[in-house]
């Protein structure tokens, strides 16, 4: 099973300002065939279900602001909040398809 | 608007059954795959089982192999998840999600979840 990380385990950061969020996966989710990156990245606040906001590691959700960005390639990927809004504390989740779907444990993103 | 809603969460017995039910709308469901996700209490989400469009294949995480069985009833527009030996550690809340539109294992829409607490 491929085994997903994320770093930090929380961070707190001014509004207006960049938070930049890690993921690994123990290996690669670049399928060579098509050049894909198989991993996604989900937000989730108190209460409600997780809300997809990035799909082959770089393709914005229909809806969801640009100051949300995904990058990366292989093993090692970010997720970046450009400009930190009030909403945007929530918890940060990345998650492979390139097998059995799995999920990272998370990162807590709050204001400074 | 895409309304996914499940139904049939409660307290159980250790060792006791649960069939989960997830009801679709705004979407065309007979066209989608679709999984069950839970979240334990402080965790992360888990998927734990997934079926095809037409129900022709089916995964399921191996923590749940055998225990859970996942279908699905295109003519009514639902989901089901068939819990059964339940544990302690099968309490979470379970959500259903579709997959993505290019038939990858990505979720681009949720239910608010069912919770399955199992205690005596």
């Amino acid at each position: 099973d491929i085994v997903m990380t994320q770093s930090p385990d929380s961070l707190a950061v001014s509004l207006g300002e960049r938070a930049t969020i890690n993921c690994k996966s123990s290996q690669s989710v670049l399928y060579t065939s098509n050049n894909k990156n198989y991993l996604a990245w989900y937000q989730q606040k108190p209460g409600q279900p997780p809300k997809l906001l990035i799909y082959w590691a770089s393709t914005r959700e229909s809806g969801v602001p640009d100051r949300f960005s995904g990058s990366g390639s292989g093993t090692d990927f970010t997720l970046t909040v450009s400009s930190l809004q009030a909403e945007d504390v929530a918890v940060y989740y990345c998650q492979q398809y390139y097998d059995t779907p799995g999920f990272g444990p998370g990162t807590k993103v709050d204001i400074k | 608007e895409v309304q996914l809603v499940e139904s049939g969460g409660g307290l159980v017995q250790p060792g006791g059954s649960l069939r989960l039910s997830c009801a679709a709308s705004g979407i065309i469901f007979s066209n989608s795959d679709m999984n069950w996700v839970l979240q334990a209490p402080g965790e992360g989400p888990e998927c734990v089982s997934g079926v095809s469009w037409n129900g022709s294949r089916t995964h399921s995480a191996d923590s749940v192999m055998g225990q859970f069985i996942i279908s699905r009833d295109n003519s009514r527009n639902t989901l089901y998840l068939h819990m059964n030996s339940l544990r302690a550690e099968d309490t979470a809340i379970y959500y259903c999600a579709k997959g993505g539109d290019d038939g990858q294992n990505y979720f681009n829409y949720w239910g608010q979840g069912t919770l399955v607490t199992v205690s005596s």
